[in-house]
């Protein structure tokens, strides 16, 4: 258990409302991102945190963004929701520094209306 | 990142090994294989990694080929609570970059009693 909290797990919205999910560790570990998860296109990573205050775009970074004030917490922003960012959103953490093994939260399940 | 190639589906009796293929042929030197799944509605979770050598860890195994072009996944006695989608990843390590993982179809694994 890596310690990771992802809320709210389940949210319904309805479009063009600010939607902001947070990802809380435990653990202090320097490394956080934000997948997505859709039928049909598997994980693609959202954004993701090197760092208090230093992030960066993945390969769907339109329409999201992050923030990250203090090593435990990374939120990621819709700030207008649409119908297409319905999707499963999962928070990870890398717990090494050397190697690529992620930890995943549980997921968030978004539905936007 | 190099492209991964796995059968959208396999079979496998519960109690016998389950081998779970993955083509990357145009793998390069510095890539690594990593093998995650994700049961229903779960995050995905770590499984192993390799560079070049066959690995073993309490879960599973990696067999990968001399040429790198390829290399499977076993689990040595497949228990019901295996059933998932596994996924073969291939990924440099090292820098910001290393936890930017693709996620790509997977082979959704079914084991039967």
């Amino acid at each position: 258990d890596a310690g990771i909290t992802q809320s709210p797990r389940h949210k319904v919205t309805e479009t063009g409302t600010p939607v902001t999910l947070r990802c809380h560790q435990t653990e202090n570990h320097r490394y956080m991102y934000w997948y997505r998860q859709d039928p049909g296109h598997g994980l693609r990573l959202i954004h993701y945190s090197y760092g208090v205050k230093d992030t960066d775009k993945g390969e769907v970074s339109d329409g999201y963004s992050v923030s990250r004030s203090k090593t435990e917490d990374f939120l990621l922003t819709l700030e207008s929701a649409t119908s297409s960012q319905t999707s499963v959103y999962f928070c990870a953490i890398s717990v090494t520094t050397t190697t690529g093994e992620l930890f995943f939260g549980e997921g968030s399940r978004l539905t936007v209306l | 990142d190099a492209k991964t190639t796995q059968p959208p589906s396999m079979d496998c009796a519960e109690g016998r090994a389950a081998n779970l293929p993955c083509n990357h042929s145009t793998i390069s030197g510095n890539e690594y294989v990593y093998w995650y799944r994700q049961i229903h509605s779960q995050g995905p979770q770590y499984i192993i990694h390799g560079l070049k050598n066959n690995e073993t860890n309490e879960m599973a195994s990696l067999i990968i080929t001399e040429d790198r072009k390829s290399s499977t996944l076993i689990l040595p006695h497949a228990t019901l609570r295996d059933t998932a989608v596994y996924y073969c990843i291939v990924r440099i390590t090292g820098g910001t970059s290393y936890g930017k993982l693709t996620f790509g179809q997977g082979t959704i694994l079914t084991v039967h009693p």
